[in-house]
């Protein structure tokens, strides 16, 4: 079992480019999270699905969007990269809801420029 | 109200010592408390949790105490170990079914 696995690990943008981060999970979780953590900040949630095919806006939605077109797959995607979208980024995922333990990848570390 | 207040900010105790973090919250809605704990260049992982019915919580050498009148809760690590460096994130489920988070704590233990 791979568990939650990202990828890239570490990606360079510059203002207004484009990327999309992918989480994978073989645990057969039907709950999958993006979070963003910056220093002294904790996690904040950004988007989140309840089931394959089915998204969820967080505590901080704006400039990002997600699919879940596959039970094992979250993508996020980042349409237009700001300087404030600078952070480590990570997906989770659990069996059911949060008080199911969240199950989190190794994360990915975006810098935009 | 939807916060999660955590202190300090980082700490450093010796081997052998108690680490204590504490954490703080306002809405009463908030009905379980998890805490992650995370190594450097990992993701966070669950440590330990309780829920609002039960004021004591202890796994092996970590303990949560839940203090609902005082809305706060702690987490005490008893003989800490060098392996227990890390930072530790307290959290809680609001009414939306959401994970508010704590700050986290930088905990060094001293060899």
């Amino acid at each position: 079992n791979a568990g939650v696995t990202q990828t890239p690990k570490f990606r360079v943008l510059k203002t207004g480019q484009s990327m999309t981060l992918l989480c994978a999970q073989d645990m057969n979780h039907e709950y999958m999270y993006w979070y963003r953590q910056d220093p002294g900040m904790g996690l904040r949630l950004i988007h989140y699905s309840v089931g394959e095919g089915t998204t969820a806006k967080g505590e901080v939605p704006d400039g990002y969007n997600v699919s879940r077109l596959k039970k094992q797959n979250f993508l996020l995607g980042l349409e237009s990269a700001a300087p404030s979208q600078t952070s480590v980024y990570f997906c989770a995922s659990s069996y059911m809801g949060v008080s199911y333990e969240q199950y989190f990848g190794p994360g990915t570390r975006l810098t935009v420029t | 109200q939807q916060q999660v207040k955590q202190s300090p900010q980082s700490l450093i105790v010796q081997k052998g010592g108690i680490s204590i973090i504490n954490c703080a919250y306002e809405n009463t809605a908030f009905d379980y408390f998890p805490w992650y704990q995370q190594f450097p260049g990992k993701g966070p992982a669950l440590l330990i949790a309780i829920r609002p019915d039960v004021s004591e919580k202890k796994e092996g050498r970590f303990t949560i105490s839940f203090n609902k009148s005082a809305k706060q809760f702690s987490l005490h690590i008893m003989d800490s170990q060098p392996g227990d460096s890390a930072t530790y994130f307290c959290a809680a489920r609001d009414s939306n079914y959401q994970l508010i988070w704590g700050a986290g704590t930088k905990l060094i233990i001293k060899p």
